[in-house]
């Protein structure tokens, strides 16, 4: 069955540091991978996403993340972290043709500043 | 109004109340969905449906009850709920089933009392 794993349910960062939040999936399939983030009291909101074609997908607010097959991995990163940053961010994948998007468990990112 | 919108924000309700949270997609989109986000748990998919008809149902109790009558709106009736039932309950769309990103909702955060 397919699942996704994200490392460290609470990441902390200080301002102006390089974020990284990482993610793995397990499929047979390369499946479509999505990061999602979420401000308190707020819905979640699509990042950036992973289809085909080129593995280093840039995404608003200056993420970005790196598709790696050999590594079953997708993770985060932006390289300078601001205060604004602060929310819970969620891994996402979906297999082709499947119908279920499968969330992994949230990293909740707090900025020290 | 743009986007995934939800209403109420905010509700809370008895155990014997009955009360309905609505949704609406203005993007165009053929599918749409329920989670249900709980503290310290990973998002729950509850319904999927496309074109209106339900497509998914993952054993989620009787006491919600979903309906779709048209691809932009979408409704969870709730009756005779548990305290366990209060989270925040996100709907989604996206534009087909398959392989497509899903724009989010901001929530109805339910307390059941």
């Amino acid at each position: 069955a397919q699942s996704v794993t994200q490392l460290g349910s609470h990441v902390s960062v200080s301002e102006g540091a390089l974020v990284l939040l990482r993610c793995n999936y397990s499929s047979s399939v390369p499946p479509y991978l999505f990061w999602y983030v979420q401000y308190p009291n707020q819905g979640l909101q699509l990042l950036l996403k992973y289809t085909t074609g080129a593995t280093l997908v840039k995404g608003i607010n200056g993420f970005e993340a790196e598709f790696k097959k050999s590594e079953t991995s997708f993770h985060l990163t932006k390289p300078s972290a601001h205060m604004s940053d602060a929310a819970e961010y969620f891994c996402a994948a979906l297999i082709q043709g499947a119908q279920k998007l499968v969330f992994g468990q949230g990293t909740r990112l707090t900025i020290n500043p | 109004e743009t986007g995934v919108t939800q209403t109420p924000r905010h509700l809370v309700m008895g155990m014997t109340n009955k009360k309905s949270l609505k949704c609406e997609q203005h993007l165009g989109h053929n599918a749409m969905y329920w989670y249900k986000q709980s503290a310290k748990k990973p998002l729950e998919l509850m319904f999927v449906y496309s074109l209106e008809e339900r497509v998914e149902n993952n054993s989620v109790p009787s006491r919600f009850s979903p309906e779709c009558p048209n691809s932009s709106h979408l409704f969870l009736h709730l009756h005779t709920l548990q305290p366990e039932d209060s989270a925040l309950y996100l709907c989604a769309s996206s534009q087909d089933v398959s392989g497509y990103e899903q724009y989010f909702g901001p929530g109805t955060r339910l307390t059941v009392t």
